[in-house]
């Protein structure tokens, strides 16, 4: 069955710590996407990754880091730099270059900061 | 960069009326208008797109408009039922350089449907 899985689906931090999401795709896409949403605030890009090894900032990536080691995953790191991190976290994967077309989007992440 | 403008932020219908979302966008060379349906606690899903080539597009109760002039787009739902309830986001795609695209959201309309 392709698509996105994000795990884990809810997640609960202290504050000062770092938390890792995950974010995998089975359906060879090049390109993944992070980004936050916040209520009234639509859909904003933290991170993004064309390519394998490759990855660019959003809007908002500051207190965020990413990594793109496989082309499947694309985990995102919230440091305890992010003042504000609850939020509900979606992970999207599209074809990538060269192809205009729509993103893939997991079910989501719900961060808690306790 | 792109700016895209999203109105209603919320939208009440009588199940079987038609409802009417509206987008703006300010970077003419978008060419790609995704619209997505969110429902509470999961992962926005594509419900319908249209490129700038095209000026509607449908698919049964679904359709959308686009002026490229005036540089915006709209989603209209016919016949409204009450699964229909949800966030709907416009987005529009433009080229960010060496072959890739980068899609800007607009903020969301929460429809419901009133029985």
């Amino acid at each position: 069955d392709g698509g996105i899985t994000q795990s884990p689906k809810y997640l609960f931090r202290k504050e000062g710590q770092n938390v890792t999401l995950s974010c995998e795709q089975n359906l060879n896409h090049d390109a993944m996407y992070w980004y936050r949403q916040d209520p009234g605030q639509g859909l904003r890009l933290i991170y993004y990754s064309q390519i394998v090894n490759d990855f660019q900032k959003g809007d908002i990536a500051e207190g965020y880091s990413v990594s793109r080691e496989k082309k499947e995953s694309f985990p995102l790191t919230v440091t305890s730099a992010q003042k504000n991190p609850t939020a509900f976290y979606l992970c999207a994967s599209s074809f990538g270059p060269g192809v205009n077309t729509e993103a893939f989007f997991g079910q989501g992440t719900r961060l808690t900061v306790v | 960069g792109e700016n895209v403008e999203q109105h209603p932020s919320t939208l009440s219908v009588q199940e079987g009326d038609s409802a009417v979302i509206k987008c703006t966008y300010s970077d003419s060379a978008s060419n790609y208008f995704p619209w997505y349906k969110q429902e509470l606690g999961k992962g926005p899903q594509l419900i319908i797109d249209i490129r700038s080539n095209v000026g509607e597009k449908k698919d049964q109760r679904i359709a959308v408009t686009l002026n490229k002039t005036a540089k915006h787009f709209s989603l209209h739902i016919t016949e409204t039922q009450p699964e229909d309830s949800a966030v709907y986001f416009c987005a529009a795609s433009r080229p960010s350089g060496a072959g890739s695209y980068q899609l800007t959201f607009g903020k969301g309309t929460k429809l419901s449907v009133i029985p």
